[in-house]
């Protein structure tokens, strides 16, 4: 049920960019993408709903497909201020409820 | 600026002892959830709540049980403390009308059990 995150880590230089991906073998209602600093809590980024819908967050956007139950996030001339873990959460259907599985991360370092 | 606050950064307990978590919120949200956080094991759902005195178990409730009696507070109880439930325990809070918003979560409270 757990979806799977790629890759597991990424070191890039400032300004440059990166593509992160969740899948899952699970229909999905909606994918959840989180950013977690050393030390901190979890900060929520953004939410996808619906089957290919894309949503932006400074220069953080994601992207959702729905038919192939992945969602990727795109981080665009990354900053200092990006790095950090990066989780992906997949809202599954759980009987007549729903339910958030969550990825095991993915850590990003980003250098001068 | 909306909060989730929990009551202890750091913690240290005995084996045996109980221990109480506390989270408060304040954002009026319906639900509330109790993670903890191990390295290479991601986030796991203990216990959550969509309604005050309102409880479902999560994935991995053995060994605690949970506590709302107001909706804008959820206690996570630690009946006997064990050394494998030392870990990092985050509370979260969502609102019911869901849409466009994501999990509140508190700074964590990193329990050892000695």
């Amino acid at each position: 049920q757990q979806p799977v995150q790629s890759p597991q880590a990424v070191i890039l230089r400032e300004g440059e960019d990166a593509v992160i991906n969740c899948s899952s073998s699970k229909a999905l209602y909606s994918v959840h993408w989180y950013r977690q600093k050393h030390g901190e809590a979890p900060v929520f980024l953004m939410i996808l709903l619906k089957g290919g819908e894309q949503k932006g967050h400074e220069k953080i956007s994601a992207s959702f497909n729905e038919k192939k139950q992945q969602s990727s996030l795109y981080l665009t001339a990354s900053q200092l201020s990006y790095s950090g873990t990066y989780f992906c959460g997949t809202e599954i259907y759980a009987g007549n409820n729903r339910k958030l599985i969550w990825g095991l991360g993915t850590s990003l370092a980003v250098n001068p | 600026d909306v909060k989730v606050t929990q009551s202890s950064r750091y913690l240290v307990k005995r084996t045996g002892e109980k221990v109480f978590l506390e989270c408060v919120q304040d954002m009026d949200h319906e639900n509330m959830f109790w993670y903890r956080q191990d390295p290479g094991l991601g986030l796991r759902l203990i216990y959550f709540s969509y309604d005050v005195k309102m409880k479902e178990k999560g994935d991995i409730p053995e060994g605690y049980s949970v506590s709302r009696e107001k909706k804008e507070r959820f206690s996570l109880i630690l009946e006997s403390a064990s050394t494998n439930q030392t870990s990092m325990y985050l509370c979260a809070s969502s609102s019911l009308a869901g849409g466009h918003y994501g999990y509140t979560f508190g700074s964590g409270t990193r329990l050892t059990v000695v």
